[in-house]
């Protein structure tokens, strides 16, 4: 079946520094990928999200990059603070398809004072 | 705050003992979701409903049952559990089915 795969599974960066994440999906009909950030003892968060007819998308530190033809797609972290500390998740799935949303299985970042 | 609120946060519960959990939006969305979260492992939709209506059961056990009696209110009914169902499970909302979900903060199960 469709799966997503997330690396690395866990991430430690010097406060201040550029964390990256990167995720690969099988299903080639994804056409919206949101990341989420959970934090302890929370839900899910949804931090950013970018759709297939775009390759890009900057919210302040946060970034996230698509590559479909690879079907491949990042999110950037820049100035790390220790408050980015926490797992996140990034998602695949078909806009026209409910049951069709695969979270990847996280990764824990740790950013270090 | 996310708006999405879950009742117990912590539960403890043996195989023969029956619980629900409880989900309520105060965000006006009209579909709602429960996840499985276990250790390691991605979030499984367990079930999804849109305007009260169930619209997909992801061959889930039917030791879980849900109920929706309104767009705010969600409910997991649990019975004759299994020790491997221990998890986190977070209950989400959103406009629509295909629009960005709002998760609680979940309700932490322990079976014995």
């Amino acid at each position: 079946g469709e799966n997503v795969e997330q690396h690395p599974s866990t991430l430690s960066v010097q406060e201040g520094d550029s964390a990256v994440i990167k995720c690969t999906y099988s299903d080639s009909a994804s056409n919206y990928f949101p990341w989420y950030k959970q934090e302890l003892g929370k839900g899910p968060q949804l931090i950013i999200d970018i759709r297939s007819n775009v390759g890009e998308k900057k919210d302040q530190r946060i970034a996230v990059t698509l590559n479909k033809t690879a079907k491949h797609f990042s999110l950037h972290i820049t100035e790390t603070q220790p408050e980015d500390s926490a797992v996140y998740f990034c998602a695949a799935s078909r806009e026209t398809s409910y049951d069709k949303v695969i979270f990847g299985p996280g990764t824990s970042l740790s950013v270090i004072p | 705050e996310t708006g999405v609120t879950q009742t117990p946060r912590h539960l403890v519960m043996g195989m023969t003992n029956k619980k629900s959990l409880k989900c309520e939006q105060h965000l006006g969305h009209n579909a709602m979701y429960w996840y499985k979260q276990s250790a390691k492992k991605p979030l499984e939709l367990m079930f999804v409903y849109s305007l009260e209506e169930r619209v997909e059961n992801n061959s889930v056990p039917s030791r879980f049952s849900p109920e929706c009696p309104n767009s705010s209110h969600l409910f997991l009914h649990l019975h004759t559990l299994q020790p491997e169902d221990s998890a986190l499970y977070l209950c989400a909302s959103s406009q629509d089915v295909l629009k960005t979900q709002y998760f609680g903060p979940g309700t932490r199960l322990l079976v014995l």
